[in-house]
């Protein structure tokens, strides 16, 4: 029972570049939300998806990042001509479909995040 | 919009010691209260929840209990050990498990 899975954990790139990061989630989890978090600080919502769409993005840099979550295969974060300050922690977490009302049964289980460090 | 306040670290205490980390919420409707653990170079780690008022949470040691009078879901353990060392996140959720909101973070050590 596998759990939320993210790849890879470390990227390296230069500036410029592009990266892709990968978050498959758990098993019968169909809400996926991505997180950032910068050296020495909390996190910060990016993004949050079910499968073919964007709930919430208002967390997302208006340029260069994009996200997605496929109806088959893992949720895509990208981010397009990486400067410095993109490097982070990447943290992705999924959770169940929320009920229709009141539940507050609703974990947010994390994967172990990817590392983004640019040259 | 909903909010999460913890107290600013680093707390620093010796093995055995009593800890308490503050963490206070704004919220409309009944939220539930997470209390999440991120040890060095992994990701955030459930370590207990609430979801209703006066409901108490509690796992490896650790307590916290939702008081909606005061808004606070504060963070309790009656004798630290080394190995609990890490960033302690408090978190919330909305009345229908979504919108999750993170404190800031408060990073423990713990010395010998």
């Amino acid at each position: 029972n596998a759990g939320v899975m993210q790849n890879p954990r470390h990227l390296v790139r230069r500036r410029g570049q592009e990266a892709r990061l990968r978050c498959s989630p758990m098993k019968g989890h169909s809400h996926v939300y991505w997180y950032r978090q910068l050296p020495e600080e909390g996190l910060k919502f990016m993004v949050y998806l079910q499968k073919e769409n964007i709930i919430d993005e208002s967390g997302m840099p208006k340029e260069r990042f994009s996200a997605e979550f496929p109806k088959e295969g893992p949720s895509i974060l990208r981010i397009q001509q990486v400067v410095r300050g993109d490097s982070a922690a990447y943290f992705c977490a999924s959770s169940p479909r929320p009920s229709g009302g009141p539940s507050g049964a609703n974990v947010l289980t994390f994967g172990a995040g990817s590392r983004l460090t640019v040259l | 919009g909903n909010s999460v306040t913890q107290m600013e670290g680093p707390v620093t205490l010796s093995e055995e010691a009593f800890l308490t980390i503050n963490c206070t919420y704004t919220a409309t409707g009944y939220p539930s209260l997470f209390w999440y653990v991120q040890y060095p170079g992994e990701g955030l780690q459930l370590l207990l929840k609430a979801t209703k008022a006066d409901d108490k949470g509690s796992n490896k040691g650790f307590e916290a209990t939702y008081r909606k009078e005061t808004t606070s879901f504060h963070l309790e353990k009656g004798s630290v050990q080394v190995s609990d060392s890490a960033v302690y996140f408090c978190a919330l959720s909305d009345n229908y498990g979504q919108n999750f909101v993170f404190g800031p973070g408060t990073r423990l050590s713990v010395l010998p």
